[in-house]
């Protein structure tokens, strides 16, 4: 199983203010995935991260509101920029089990960050 | 996008008692995932299912792939204090994206 680390494990910003969230995990992998976890709520796919190209965002984000660096097989980072308390949540990578199917997804701790 | 129901929204009971949970969709999936979440934590993933009427189990833990492949269920015999946490039930959607449905929260009296 793959070992995810990730960097801040909370933070507490001010609004107008970007923070970048770094995944670390401790094999290569070929898919990264950040996730937004809102209060109370489920998770949403942000965006998939491959090496060597650009990330993928989902229906309702936008690489301006969230860039995402995936440099290499086992790192990358999520910055969530011009922050308003509405992004206030828990972000969390995931990578896909290798050899399996790409839904099988180990996660990350998360960042729980606030936005005041 | 699709969206999956999962029920209860919660659950409060007693050690020792056993667990069922369901997760329904308006779609079919050709593939069904539990996964934990105990607080403070990332999601765990507990059992994967990819075939209509497969049943799976992973120690006090049984999911089953539902006949229509519109939902799935996860049972838990003799819960246990750990065993508290969120329970998400997830899916494809398209391409690698995985639709995670509300979460059932577990607690357990001891």
């Amino acid at each position: 199983s793959a070992v995810i680390s990730q960097k801040p494990s909370r933070d507490i910003c001010q609004r107008g203010t970007s923070l970048t969230i770094q995944c670390q995990v401790d094999s290569q992998v070929t898919m990264m995935f950040w996730y937004r976890q809102q209060p109370g709520q489920s998770l949403t796919l942000i965006a998939t991260a491959n090496q060597g190209s650009e990330a993928t965002y989902e229906s309702g984000f936008v690489i301006d509101k969230f860039p995402i660096s995936r440099p290499n097989l086992t790192f990358s980072t999520l910055t969530v920029s011009n922050m308003s308390p509405e992004d206030s949540s828990i972000y969390l990578c995931s990578v896909d089990k290798p050899g399996t199917s790409p839904y099988e997804q180990y996660f990350g701790p998360g960042t729980r960050l606030t936005v005041t | 996008g699709q969206q999956l129901n999962q029920s209860p929204q919660s659950m409060f009971i007693q050690e020792g008692e056993d667990v069922s949970m369901n997760c329904t969709s308006s779609s079919i999936f050709n593939t069904w995932l539990w996964y934990k979440q105990e607080p403070g934590e990332g999601p765990v993933l507990l059992i994967a299912l990819y075939k209509a009427g497969e049943l799976t189990s992973n120690g006090r833990l049984t999911a089953q792939f539902g006949i229509t492949r519109k939902d799935s269920f996860l049972n838990i015999s003799a819960s246990i204090p750990s065993d508290v946490g969120i329970y998400f039930c997830a899916g494809p959607e398209y391409g690698n994206k995985l639709v995670f449905g509300a979460g059932t929260i577990l607690r357990v009296k001891s």
